[in-house]
C-alpha cells in the first residue's frame, strides 16, 4: 500500500535551518510528484513547493523563493524539504503529499517549532 | 495569482442534514478543483478531484460540482464522521487552497 512516512519532531531556534523527510513506499517513486504542505497552529493548508522525483524538477511558493529547497533521492525513495533562515512564522505540522494535480496520499506530518 | 474564496467559514448543522459548501476562484479554472476533509490532528483525506469525480472509497453522499470559477461540496445526510474541516484546492502547475470550512455540530 502507498505510504508516505515524514521524520519526527524539529525544535529549531530563530536563523536556523531544518530538514524534513519524506520516505515514499508502496508504488514507483518516479511516477508522481511529492508537494510539502504546511498548516500552522489553527491556521488553514499553505502550499510550500513540488517536486518532480522523475527529473528532480522543482517549483517553490513565491513566498519561500530563495528559503527553502527541496530534493529527492532516489537509492531511498526519499524527498527533502529544507527550509533556511527560521523564524517563529514559520512553525508549522509540515505534511508531504503525492500529486502530479490532486493529492491523494499524505504524509503522518512533521511538527517544526521555531522558538528561542 | 489566482485566490480561492470559500464560503461560509463555519457551517453549523445537524446529523441527517444536507450541507452546501461554496468554492470560488479569482479567475477561471476550469475543473482543476480538488476538495480534502481534515480533522483534527490528521493529515488532510482527498475526496473529489476534477470538480466532481470521487477519490477511492470516499462514500457516495460526497459530491463535487461546477467549472470555471464557481465549485461546490455538497454532503448528503450529514453523518456524525463528517464533522470537520473542508478545504478546496485548485491545480495548475501551482497549488492554492481555500482558507477552509468547519462544519460543526448545531
Amino acid at each position: 500500500q502507498v505510504q508516505l512516512v515524514q521524520s519526527g519532531v524539529e525544535v529549531k531556534k530563530p536563523g536556523a535551518s531544518v530538514k524534513v523527510s519524506c520516505k515514499a513506499s508502496g508504488y514507483t517513486f518516479t511516477t508522481y510528484g511529492i508537494s510539502w504542505v504546511r498548516q500552522a497552529p489553527g491556521q488553514g493548508l499553505e502550499w510550500l513547493g513540488w517536486i518532480s522525483p522523475f527529473n528532480g524538477n522543482a517549483n517553490y511558493a513565491q513566498k519561500l523563493q530563495g528559503r527553502v529547497t527541496m530534493t529527492t533521492d532516489m537509492s531511498t525513495s526519499t524527498v527533502y524539504m529544507e527550509m533556511r533562515s527560521l523564524t517563529s512564522d514559520d512553525t508549522a505540522m509540515y505534511y508531504c503529499a503525492r500529486g502530479l494535480a490532486e493529492f491523494d496520499f499524505w504524509g503522518q506530518g512533521t511538527l517544526v517549532t521555531v522558538s528561542s | 495569482d489566482i485566490q480561492m474564496t470559500q464560503s461560509p467559514s463555519i457551517l453549523s448543522a445537524s446529523v441527517g442534514d444536507t450541507v452546501t459548501i461554496t468554492c470560488r476562484a479569482s479567475q477561471a479554472i476550469g475543473d482543476w478543483l480538488a476538495w480534502y476533509q481534515q480533522k483534527p490532528g490528521n493529515a488532510p483525506k482527498l475526496l473529489i478531484y476534477k470538480a466532481s469525480i470521487f477519490h477511492s472509497g470516499v462514500p457516495s453522499r460526497f459530491s463535487g460540482s461546477g467549472s470555471g470559477t464557481e465549485f461546490t461540496l455538497t454532503i448528503r445526510s450529514l453523518q456524525p464522521d463528517d464533522f470537520a474541516t473542508y478545504y478546496c484546492q485548485h491545480y495548475n502547475n501551482m497549488w492554492t487552497f481555500g482558507q477552509g470550512t468547519k462544519v460543526e455540530i448545531k
